[in-house]
């Protein structure tokens, strides 16, 4: 199993320019998550989902939007980028099916500068 | 909102040394999760503490989750230079499988 991937592994982007994060799973789970990781700064949860077809926002949504039509994928898009969404962006997931226990598998991250 | 708070946030020990970092949840928790993430790595699953007052160890790593269920604690023993990175606490966010992640506590060990 690959695990968590995610693509690009660094991206520079310009004031206003869109992108989009790529993030795959290939061990069944049903729940993904993107955070972002600031320098200093522990994680914190732009949006989740708990299966396909079904997202919903965490702490710092604004700015990003997710999608989720396949339990292996969950793009994460940013419109409109800005300097404070410089960041590191961690996806995760994790397989509940006896609450509450559930491991998240990370990952490993995309950097990605706005300039 | 909820809260989880960690001290401190950074600690700098001789190789040898003991190490303790320190979790606060505003609100009683159900479960606890510790993490560490290696300097340029992602955060990689360490434990999960359950029950009140629950111990576990994992060789010479002890996790402690408070009777009130609010509060853990991380100790290294002896710690070694592959000691070396960030320890984070995170307590489940409300919603089911969401976790609050505290900020961290970077360890660094002199040889």
């Amino acid at each position: 199993n690959a695990g968590v991937t995610q693509t690009p592994k660094f991206r520079i982007l310009k004031i206003g320019q869109s992108m989009t994060l790529q993030c795959a799973q290939d061990m069944n789970h049903n729940y993904m998550y993107w955070y972002r990781q600031d320098p200093g700064m522990g994680l914190k949860l732009i949006y989740y989902s708990v299966g396909a077809g079904i997202t919903d926002k965490g702490e710092v949504p604004n700015g990003y939007n997710v999608s989720r039509s396949t339990t292996e994928d969950f793009p994460l898009r940013l419109e409109l980028a800005a300097p404070s969404q410089t960041s590191v962006y961690f996806c995760a997931s994790s397989f509940i099916t006896i609450p509450p226990y559930n491991e998240q598998f990370f990952g490993p991250g995309t950097r990605l500068t706005v300039l | 909102g909820q809260q989880v708070m960690q001290i401190p946030q950074y600690q700098h020990v001789q190789e040898g040394e003991d190490f303790t970092t320190y979790c606060n949840s505003s609100t009683t928790l159900s479960n606890i999760q510790w993490y560490k993430q290696r300097p340029g790595g992602h955060p990689v699953f360490l434990i999960q503490l359950v029950k009140s007052g629950e111990v576990k160890k994992q060789k010479r790593l002890t996790f402690q989750f408070g009777e009130a269920k609010k509060n853990s604690s991380l100790h290294i023993t002896a710690t070694q230079t592959t000691d070396v990175g960030t320890y984070f606490c995170a307590g489940d966010g409300g919603s089911q499988g969401n976790l609050i992640f505290g900020k961290g506590t970077k360890l660094s060990v002199k040889p």
